[in-house]
């Protein structure tokens, strides 16, 4: 079974710019998360899509958005992109019940704004 | 505000040795744990969990301790092997279990040979 494709694996973009990551789940996921990985703050929760529809939410702004297709795949999409917002953008998938060791992640976008 | 907080950012053993990773909650409400292990250019795969019913979970070298008073627990590897080196992150859910989890920081563990 493929395991959570992140496309693209390296981004480099500037200030004010936007900026679209795709994830693919594995087959059969219906649940798509989507995380920020900082050195200061570790793995923060963006949000999380079910069925096409935005299940749970993080504190993160409103340039930070998302969506997801119904074949599963899920898109994020930052606007006016800030210095801050480089990171490792990381995609998990699970099946709807999925309790944590359901989540496969994927191995990430890493995002460079310069 | 940090809910769940790995207050040691590196680690070092040495081969053969025990490992021990902490973690801390605030949280009260949260009911499952789980540790996850990262490799540098790979996304963090899951390693155990441990529900806020038991106190103990083991699973060949690795066991997780919960201590809910405390709102501590503790991942032990024993006996540590080089290929343990990666980045241990701690999670947490609340008692859905349709609630995000919530990652500490992580701890950078090094497994000296």
């Amino acid at each position: 079974k493929a395991g959570v494709t992140q496309t693209p694996r390296y981004l480099i973009k500037t200030r004010g710019q936007q900026v679209t990551l795709s994830c693919s789940p594995i087959s059969g996921h219906r649940s798509v998360s989507w995380y920020q990985q900082t050195p200061g703050q570790g793995l923060q929760f963006l949000f999380e899509y079910f069925s096409e529809t935005q299940r749970n939410k993080g504190n993160f702004p409103g340039r930070f958005s998302g969506r997801q297709f119904s074949n599963s795949r899920s898109e994020m999409n930052v606007s006016t992109l800030e210095l801050g917002d480089s990171a490792l953008y990381l995609c998990a998938s699970s099946l709807p019940s999925g309790r944590g060791e359901g989540q496969y992640f994927g191995p990430g976008t890493r995002l460079t704004v310069t | 505000d940090q809910q769940v907080k790995q207050n040691s950012p590196s680690l070092s053993v040495q081969e053969g040795r025990i490992s021990i990773l902490n973690c801390d909650y605030t949280n009260s409400m949260f009911d499952y744990f789980l540790w996850y292990k990262k490799y540098p250019a790979e996304g963090p795969t899951f390693l155990i969990s441990i529900s806020s019913i038991k106190d103990k979970n083991e699973d060949g070298r690795f066991t997780v301790f919960l201590n809910k008073s405390a709102k501590h627990l503790s991942l032990h590897i024993v006996p540590s092997q080089p290929g343990d080196s990666a980045v241990y992150f701690c999670a947490a859910s609340l008692i859905s279990g349709n609630t995000p989890l919530v990652f500490g920081k992580g701890t950078r563990l090094s497994v000296i040979a």
